[in-house]
C-alpha cells in the first residue's frame, strides 16, 4: 500500500516549451501533495506544498509563474514547467501525505527533465 | 538558516561490516528526524524516525539511529550490513512538527561490497 506514482519517469524538451508532470497515489487519497527539486548530488528542496483544491503554497525564491502546481483531486496532482529553460533541468520528486492523518509522506520515484 | 549536514557523500564498506551513516542539523528548540533510504529506480521510503520518547530508534531491517541533542546530530548505524543495504540515505529534519515541511541533507551513497 501507499504508492505514490510519476509520469513520465523522464522527458527531454526543447528550451522554450512546458511540460508537465504527473504525480498520482494509486491507493490513498491525498489532501496534501509536496513537490520537490532534486540537482546533482544535492538535497531534495521543497518547491511547494499542494493541497487539493487550494491554491499551492510555494517555498521562498520559487516562481510560481514558472512552476504552476494543479490539484485539482485527492489523487492527483501535476506540476507544469512552463517555458522551460536549461537551468530548469533537473530531478523532480512529488510526496503525497494520506488524508485525514498526521501521517508520513509518501515518495514517487521521480521525474528527471532534461532542457535542451 | 535551517540546513541538514551528512557529512559523506559515499560510504563503501564490506558485507558484514558495520556502518555509520552520519547526520547533523542545525540547532532548534524542537525537530522530528527521518531517514529515508532511495533504491534504484524508487521512490523514498520512509526508515526510522524520531518524534519523541526515547532517543534510540530502530527500524525493522537492522538498522538504528540515536538522537543526539547536545551534539545536534542524528547518525544512522547498521552492525552488520548486506549487500541489499546499497542504496542512498537522506536524513531529514523537521523544525515546524511533523510531517509538514521537511529539509533534506544531500546524501549519502552507501556500497555494500562483497
Amino acid at each position: 500500500g501507499a504508492v505514490v506514482s510519476q509520469h513520465p519517469s523522464w522527458v527531454i524538451c526543447k528550451s522554450g516549451t512546458s511540460v508537465k508532470i504527473e504525480c498520482r497515489s494509486l491507493d490513498f487519497q491525498a489532501t496534501t501533495m509536496f513537490w520537490y527539486r532534486q540537482f546533482p548530488k544535492q538535497s531534495l528542496m521543497l518547491m511547494a506544498t499542494s493541497n487539493e483544491g487550494s491554491k499551492a503554497t510555494y517555498e521562498q525564491g520559487v516562481e510560481k509563474d514558472k512552476f504552476l502546481i494543479n490539484h485539482a483531486s485527492l489523487t492527483l496532482s501535476t506540476l507544469t514547467v512552463t517555458s522551460a529553460h536549461p537551468e530548469d533541468s533537473s530531478f523532480y520528486i512529488c510526496s503525497a501525505r494520506p488524508s485525514g492523518k498526521g501521517d508520513e509522506q509518501f515518495f514517487g520515484p521521480g521525474t528527471r527533465l532534461t532542457v535542451l | 538558516a535551517q540546513s541538514v549536514t551528512q557529512l559523506d557523500s559515499q560510504v563503501p564498506v564490506f558485507e558484514e561490516a558495520p556502518v555509520e551513516l552520519r547526520c547533523n542539523y542545525s540547532s532548534s528548540v524542537s525537530v522530528y528526524l527521518f531517514w529515508y533510504v532511495q533504491y534504484p529506480n524508487q521512490g523514498l521510503q520512509l526508515l526510522l524516525k524520531y518524534l519523541s520518547g526515547s532517543t534510540l530508534v530502530e527500524s525493522i531491517n537492522g538498522f538504528e539511529a540515536e538522537f543526539n541533542k547536545s551534539q545536534t546530530s542524528f547518525h544512522l548505524r547498521k552492525p552488520s550490513v548486506h549487500i541489499s543495504d546499497t542504496a542512498e540515505y537522506f536524513c531529514a529534519v523537521s523544525y515546524s512538527g511533523g510531517y509538514n515541511k521537511l529539509i533534506f541533507g544531500a546524501g549519502t551513497r552507501l556500497a555494500v561490497h562483497p
